[in-house]
């Protein structure tokens, strides 16, 4: 596609229900990352795929938080058991350079809202 | 661990100024800065990628310069418009391979 795409574009969820929010890279990228934007932390780093290389998951918040990426391209972040503090906009990236040497190009977020 | 601090927080300046929002950062052992800019509600939009052998990059009405020794970076705009209204995020790559970002500079152009 043109650009990273995202989906939902929004969600509400009742606190203790597990959600799934779905990256789509730019064709050809080998790297993903997730990010989080929340009003009191500003935007932070979870988690970073690099082709069939384990992924870097130093900055996932808890083990509520997983991550995957199927076949080098689609990701899927799971949040289990989500608290009113998991809400903010969760944001994706891609690259086509490795090693986080190249540009990194954002999808439009998904803003989640827990109740 | 990596700190990126951008002053200042908002600026207001009128249609046609020249302008400078300023980045720095804590660890100079960098890969490379990148300077977004973010509409409300949106995602970012990457304006300028400087690798850490360089000292500046341009685009247009942009010019990012680097100063990896003093952990400084600024994002020049020149003849600013009211498109121009956004808030800029400078953000740094080190030894994680992850974007650290600095809280934004929040500017508002007024017509």
């Amino acid at each position: 596609g043109a650009g990273v795409s995202q989906s939902p574009s929004n969600k509400v969820t009742e606190k203790g229900k597990d959600v799934e929010l779905r990256c789509d890279p730019i064709s050809g990228h080998t790297a993903l990352y997730w990010y989080r934007q929340s009003l009191g932390q500003g935007l932070e780093f979870l988690i970073y795929f690099q082709g069939n290389s384990a992924p870097d998951k130093s900055g996932l918040p808890s083990d509520r938080f997983s991550a995957e990426r199927t076949g080098g391209s689609v990701s899927t972040l799971t949040i289990q058991r989500t608290q009113q503090e998991d809400s903010a906009v969760y944001l994706c990236a891609s690259s086509l350079a490795t090693g986080g040497t190249g540009t990194q190009y954002f999808g439009p977020g998904t803003r989640l809202l827990v109740l | 661990k990596q700190e990126v601090t951008q002053i200042p927080a908002a600026l207001s300046v009128p249609e046609g100024e020249n302008l400078v929002l300023n980045c720095s950062f804590t660890d100079s052992a960098i890969y490379n800065l990148q300077w977004f800019r973010q509409d409300p509600g949106k995602g970012l939009t990457s304006l300028l990628l400087i690798q850490s052998s360089q000292r500046e990059q341009t685009s247009g009405r942009l010019n990012a310069s680097l100063d990896k020794s003093s952990g400084r970076s600024t994002l020049y705009i020149a003849a600013s418009q009211p498109g121009d209204s956004a808030t800029y995020l400078c953000a740094v790559v080190t030894g994680r391979r992850a974007l650290t970002f600095g809280s934004g500079t929040r500017l508002q152009v007024q017509p």
